[in-house]
């Protein structure tokens, strides 16, 4: 069974400062793993995707996830945030033969000046 | 490439009514799948539509259904409207040729039942 739990529902963090969204996931098989960003009223858009290359995944806007299968994380991190960076991220697991998306409940991150 | 656009933009329905959505993919792409999003519930599955046919199915009551065309534009429909049915609906595309690919979404269609 398959299951994804972001550890943290709101994120604070100032501007210039890293940023670390955190998720965890559960899953049967092989999964590939997503983070996608919504800024207010938009949709959904992709961050970054994790197959099984290569353990570090760099994505746009300079994050990057690590997955680490001991500990079943992969968590979000960006060096130094930036105002435009507040948005809801959303990690994402899919398994199987199937392309059907697993959601977690969602980090809004806040970004203080 | 032109990306994923969902019309209407905005919908205000009663309940007991019925609504359509639609979905237009990405050029190229054959799979459509819809999503609802809601404070409480957050993203949820509905379905996924693959050459016109249904290729995955969430937990969702009959009240909601989908439809493919052939140009893959997809279609969906909820019946009856219950005020819990006030939500974010968005779609995404994918190639569907390939599992666990990347989805690509459209900005969604906001929809309110009074």
């Amino acid at each position: 069974a398959q299951s994804v739990t972001q550890l943290d529902s709101h994120v604070s963090v100032s501007e210039g400062t890293p940023v670390l969204l955190r998720c965890n996931y559960s899953s049967s098989y092989s999964p590939s793993l997503f983070w996608y960003v919504q800024h207010p009223n938009k949709g959904l858009q992709l961050l970054l995707k994790y197959t099984s290359a290569a353990t570090l995944v760099k994505g746009i806007n300079g994050f990057e996830a690590e997955f680490k299968k001991s500990e079943t994380s992969f968590h979000l991190t960006k060096p130094s945030a930036h105002m435009s960076d507040a948005a809801e991220y959303f990690c994402v697991v899919s398994e199987g033969n199937f392309n059907k998306f697993y959601f977690g409940s969602g980090t809004k991150l806040n970004v203080k000046p | 490439k032109a990306g994923v656009t969902q019309t209407p933009r905005y919908l205000i329905k009663t309940r007991g009514q019925q609504v359509t959505l639609s979905c237009s993919p990405i050029s190229g792409h054959r799979s459509v799948s819809w999503y609802q999003q809601t404070p409480g519930q957050g993203l949820q599955f509905l379905f996924e539509y693959f050459s016109e046919t249904q290729r995955n199915k969430g937990n969702f009551p009959g009240r909601f259904s989908g439809r493919q065309f052939s140009n893959s534009r997809s279609e969906m429909n909820v019946s009856t409207l219950e005020l819990g049915d006030s939500a974010l609906y968005l779609c995404a595309s994918s190639s569907g040729e390939v599992y666990q690919e990347t989805q690509y979404f459209g900005p969604g269609t906001r929809l309110l039942v009074l």
